[in-house]
């Protein structure tokens, strides 16, 4: 099935350990997205990249770094975990045209927590 | 600074009951209000609404927008159990396409 592809889903982090999610998409949407959920808190955006070449900071980007590495796949990278990284953490994508029926689609998302 | 505030944040009902779900938002460069349904992994898209006054539904959900005093309202009439989820709203913005979130609120529908 067509959509948004994350991986891992489940991870264990020690404290200051390195990892990278992934998230590839095959819709040929223009724009991706990571955010992150925490209980009572929403989903608030970590990183985005509105098309292929470009990445923007969003609401909560300090800890994290982002590649779009084409246009289907963007990645969102922990260079040092710490325990308030441990989230849910979900991958969108989207096109102007997608967005007029479905907004975003998003991935099924990776349960991050740091010890 | 984009905001969208939900209300209430949590909500407990019996089955066969109808809930009010509220949004209010002050964004820049507003293009769309959306609403989103959570259960225990990713959201999935409700409804999208554009224009004010027009009411969308799908079976017993229905939702409208109101531009000039800025909210919407997800109904859901004749409450099941397997309504119960969070329920997010989210405005889409015109620059860069992106989407803010409110807290969302959590709908827990007694038997």
């Amino acid at each position: 099935n067509a959509g948004v592809t994350q991986t891992p889903k489940f991870q264990v982090l020690k404290t200051g350990q390195s990892m990278t999610l992934q998230c590839a998409q095959d819709m040929n949407h223009n724009s991706m997205y990571w955010y992150r959920q925490d209980p009572g808190m929403g989903l608030r955006l970590i990183y985005y990249s509105a098309s292929e070449g470009t990445t923007d900071k969003g609401e909560v980007p300090n800890g994290y770094n982002v590649s779009r590495l084409n246009k289907r796949e963007f990645s969102l990278r922990l260079e040092s975990a710490a325990p308030s990284q441990t989230s849910v953490y979900f991958c969108a994508s989207s096109s102007r045209q997608a967005q007029f029926y479905a907004g975003y689609t998003f991935g099924s998302g990776t349960r991050l927590t740091v010890v | 600074e984009d905001k969208v505030v939900q209300s209430p944040l949590s909500l407990v009902v019996h089955e066969g009951d109808t809930v009010t779900l509220n949004c209010s938002y002050e964004v820049t460069n507003f293009r769309s209000l959306l609403w989103y349904k959570q259960e225990k992994k990713a959201p999935t898209f409700l409804f999208m609404l554009t224009s004010s006054g027009i009411e969308k539904k799908s079976g017993r959900l229905s939702s409208i927008l109101d531009k000039k005093e800025l909210f919407s309202i997800l109904n859901i009439t004749a409450t099941q159990t397997g309504d119960s989820a969070i329920y997010l709203c989210a405005v889409l913005v015109n620059r860069d396409d992106k989407i803010i979130f409110g807290k969302g609120t959590r709908l827990h529908i007694l038997p």
